[in-house]
């Protein structure tokens, strides 16, 4: 079965980076795209971006652009979501999920990542 | 950037009576390869990732009861439970994938009245 595995919680002080990983199983690592979305305590939903794990190609939102770096290890079916110099306002939950085309919803989510930034 | 907009934000319903979601988005997500609208629908409840229930606006993902239904088209859509149980109760967000930035709306939150 398609599964979707983040690492665990993470307690960060500001200015330092986070690294989160999303170990995918049950299929074809390279023929399906990951999304990164985040979640602020008792908010909505916001898409960062996006990485195709055949070919590493990545693409941003702008809020995040020069913030956030995914990649992907084809060896381990991982994938990587590194964001730096972090501040408050980054305290989330990270969720990765997956998308057969760059245009397609999201069909399988991971259980998600709880990143504190505190000081 | 598409904006998505859902209204209400917050809806309670008995159990039994059927729930209406409104989603609106700032332009049209018709892709013209397919004739689809790319909207989706997902239910969150609390502690869990998000859960798909309607893709291209209307098509029903697997496993979900048929009590859930998506209709609109263009830049109007609306998420439909027919008759509300109480595992209903959640939050539910639309969203447009029709071009990046992907974007969700602000999420309505589902309750018994």
């Amino acid at each position: 079965q398609v599964q979707l595995v983040q690492s665990g919680a993470e307690v960060k002080k500001p200015g330092a980076s986070v690294k989160v990983s999303c170990k995918a199983s049950g299929y074809t690592f390279t023929t399906y795209y990951i999304h990164w979305v985040r979640q602020a305590p008792g908010q909505g939903l916001e898409w960062m971006g996006i990485i195709s794990p055949s070919d590493g190609s990545t693409s941003y939102a702008q809020k995040f652009q020069g913030r956030v770096t995914m990649t992907r290890d084809t060896s381990t079916s991982t994938v990587y979501m590194e964001v730096s110099s972090l501040r408050s306002e980054d305290t989330a939950v990270y969720h990765c999920a997956r998308g057969e085309y760059s245009n397609r919803p999201f069909d399988y989510w991971g259980q998600g990542t709880l990143v504190t930034v505190s000081s | 950037d598409i904006v998505v907009t859902q209204s209400p934000d917050s809806l309670a319903v008995s159990l039994g009576e059927r729930a209406t979601i409104n989603c609106k988005s700032s332009q049209s997500v018709l892709y013209t390869s397919n004739n689809k609208n790319s909207l989706a629908w997902y239910q969150q409840k609390p502690g869990q990732p998000p859960k798909l229930l309607i893709y291209w606006a209307s098509t029903r993902e697997s496993g979900v009861p048929d009590r859930f239904s998506g209709s609109g088209s263009g830049t109007d859509f609306t998420l439909t439970i027919s008759s509300l149980l109480a595992e209903d109760v959640a939050v539910y967000y639309c969203q447009q994938y029709y071009s990046t930035p992907i974007t969700f709306g602000q999420g309505t939150r589902l309750e018994i009245k």
